[in-house]
């Protein structure tokens, strides 16, 4: 069974501009999470969708918002980039919410 | 507020001997704990996980330990392989019917051939 894809694997935006990335979970899994990696920050959790509707939301800002498809595939945008946005954003998925997630292998976004 | 700590940020230890790794948490309804392992530029990768209602969970080289009453939770491996190096990550899970995943900071681990 194919693991959780995530892309694009690099990306390098200016500020100001916006970004959407995208997360594939395993098949059959209904629940994806994002988090966002930093040095020293550990993972610090963005959100969480389950049947295509959000049910948990970390404390980032408004710019930060994500959506899940029918299908459990997710997408998450950030508008109005900021040089602090720069990090590895990692996705995972779980079979269900109270499931062991599954990571993928990370977006890694430079905001110059 | 970090919910999740873990206080040391690295730790070396020589292949064949134990890496003990530590993890300390204040919210008294997590109910699950996980440990992930991550290679640079790699995602991470579920390694083991323990209930609130048991004290000590084994697979293979890796066992962790919960200790309630302290709020820690221990990962050990034995022996320690130089493919052990890497971040480890403990994580614990918030029963409120939220099923939010709060991570620790890491710990990097060398293991020395």
């Amino acid at each position: 069974k194919a693991g959780v894809t995530q892309t694009p694997r690099y990306l390098i935006k200016t500020r100001g501009q916006q970004v959407t990335l995208s997360c594939s979970p395993i098949s059959g899994h209904r629940s994806v999470s994002w988090y966002q990696q930093t040095p020293g920050q550990g993972l610090q959790f963005l959100f969480e969708y389950f049947s295509e509707t959000q049910r948990n939301k970390g404390n980032f800002p408004g710019r930060f918002s994500g959506r899940q498809f029918s299908n459990s595939r997710s997408e998450m945008n950030v508008s109005t980039l900021e040089l602090g946005d720069s990090a590895l954003y990692l996705c995972a998925s779980s079979l269900n919410r109270a499931e062991t997630q599954y990571f993928g292998p990370g977006t890694r976004l430079l905001v110059l | 507020d970090q919910q999740v700590k873990q206080n040391s940020p690295s730790l070396s230890v020589q292949e064949g001997r134990i890496s003990i790794l530590n993890c300390d948490y204040t919210n008294s309804m997590f109910d699950y704990f996980l440990w992930y392992k991550k290679y640079p530029a790699e995602g991470p990768t579920f390694l083991i996980s323990i209930s609130s209602i048991k004290d000590k969970n084994e697979d293979g080289r890796f066992t962790v330990f919960l200790n309630k009453s302290a709020k820690h939770l221990s990962l050990h491996i034995v022996p320690s392989q130089p493919g052990d190096s890497a971040v480890y990550f403990c994580a614990a899970r918030v029963d409120s019917g939220t099923y939010k995943y709060i991570f620790g900071t890491g710990t990097r681990l060398k293991v020395l051939a």
